[in-house]
């Protein structure tokens, strides 16, 4: 079965924290995603990455950025945590479709959430 | 962008009953449309997906219809169960990535 794991289930940080938030993928995924969930607003694209060292915009990138040096990895990071972005984080990957990135199952990891004080 | 309606947010069912969740796009160039159930304390998890050159896929008790004309996509599930109690996501896409609906909470009651 594909596993994604994420480093942590629940994590507290103080405002103006630097905080990194890892997702690792064990099945060969090319394609890897973060995403924000808040009730009531859905699933929102942070950023996604296609490939080790590439990464693409989602619909909400402000205040974050990510890394990805292993194809098996890829990392969440704030900067500077404030309190609106306290929510459900969740990454997913997915395998590299011919026509696009999104033509495949994304599987999930279990969630983040995170609470900014 | 992409900007994906989904409705109801909530529904409510008795166990046997047939539940209908509907979701509406706004890009013409979306082709592909899959549907996410996130138990509670889990991710998201993939139940079916439709792809534009086809109106309707069944698989069991679920089924998805597409209607591409009006750009709205259906969920239907069919004797409902317990087990189905979970938030329902429906998707669309074209090439690059993935606009999720808001979600609808499906309460099955025994």
């Amino acid at each position: 079965d594909v596993k994604v794991t994420q480093s942590s289930r629940y994590l507290v940080k103080r405002t103006g924290e630097k905080v990194f938030l890892e997702c690792v993928q064990d099945m060969d995924h090319e394609n890897m995603f973060w995403y924000r969930q808040d009730p009531g607003l859905g699933l929102r694209l942070i950023y996604f990455s296609y490939d080790v060292k590439m990464k693409e915009k989602g619909d909400i990138p402000e205040g974050y950025s990510v890394s990805r040096e292993k194809k098996e990895r890829f990392s969440l990071i704030l900067e500077s945590a404030s309190t609106n972005q306290t929510s459900m984080y969740l990454c997913a990957s997915s395998l590299s479709g011919g026509l696009g990135t999104s033509y495949n199952e994304q599987f999930f990891g279990p969630g983040t959430r995170l609470t900014v004080l | 962008g992409e900007n994906v309606e989904q409705h109801p947010s909530t529904l409510s069912v008795q166990e046997g009953d047939s539940a209908v969740i509907k979701c509406t796009y706004s890009d013409s160039a979306s082709n592909y449309f899959p549907w996410y159930k996130q138990e509670l304390g889990k991710g998201p998890q993939l139940i079916i997906d439709i792809r534009s050159n086809v109106g309707e896929k069944k698989d069991q008790r679920i089924a998805v219809t597409l209607n591409k004309t009006a750009k709205h996509f259906s969920l239907h599930i069919t004797e409902t169960q317990p087990e189905d109690s979970a938030v329902y996501f429906c998707a669309a896409s074209g090439y690059s990535t993935l606009t999720f609906g808001k979600g609808t909470m499906l309460l099955v009651s025994p």
